[in-house]
């Protein structure tokens, strides 16, 4: 079955860029139908979506960080990758890679990555 | 900020039924995915579409909705379903494509 699994570094300064790469095994990354999805949980547990892509390249920011983040996709290497720019303490959290299904008035994200723990700090 | 909304904690007595519920405005328009999340681990899809339960997923888990609520039903509570649940529909209110609810913490007594 298809598997997701995060990399990257776990301590980015302030104002810095956060990058985050996610590979995917067991599947191929162009299966239509899927949207390649970062989400992330503040140590508060809340969960935030941040953004999708689809294989042809086609991306869907949070318009909240739609300002400082962009979604790639390298469909040579099955992998996508988040940079998240010019971040502060308040973007320390686990960010999550997921594959997100629609179909009618649903979605939902399966499976999930194990997460990374992205710490902002000098 | 999440536009659904859970209750913070709930609990159940070891095999009884549980209700978790999920309320926003978008659930007028899309429907719910619910999530279980245990300490230390990524959440896991425990119900996707209408009342679907991904393989290995017990059938004690189902899935409803009515209006503006979602909900999440535990049909004899057994103590490995102790855990986060959350809920996910995409987002009417135009913050974005997706939004999360708040979470439930379930206690399995």
């Amino acid at each position: 079955q298809v598997q997701l699994q995060e990399s990257g570094p776990g301590l980015v300064k302030p104002s810095q860029t956060l990058s985050l790469t996610c590979i995917v095994s067991g599947g191929s990354i162009r299966s239509g139908g899927y949207f390649w999805t970062w989400i992330r949980q503040y140590p508060g547990k809340g969960l935030e979506w941040i953004g999708n892509i689809y294989y042809t390249g086609s991306t869907s920011y949070n318009p909240s960080l739609k300002s400082r983040v962009s979604i790639s996709i390298d469909t040579s290497k099955n992998q996508f990758s988040l940079k998240l720019s010019s971040v502060t303490a308040a973007d320390t959290a686990v960010y999550y890679c997921a594959r997100d299904q629609q179909w009618q008035k649903y979605n939902w994200f399966d499976p999930w990555g194990q997460g990374s723990l992205v710490t902002v700090s000098s | 900020s999440s536009e659904l909304t859970q209750d913070p904690a709930v609990s159940v007595a070891l095999g009884q039924t549980v209700r978790i519920t999920c309320q926003g405005d978008s659930l007028r328009s899309y429907y719910a995915s619910w999530y279980q999340q245990k300490p230390g681990q990524a959440p896991i899809l425990v119900i996707s579409d209408k009342d679907n339960r991904p393989s290995g997923i017990p059938d004690r888990f189902s899935g409803s909705s009515s209006g503006n609520t979602a909900s999440l039903t535990i049909t004899g509570a057994q103590a490995e379903d102790e855990a986060d649940y959350y809920c996910n529909s995409r987002d009417s209110s135009g913050k974005g494509p997706y939004v999360f609810g708040t979470g439930t913490k379930v206690t399995v007594l």
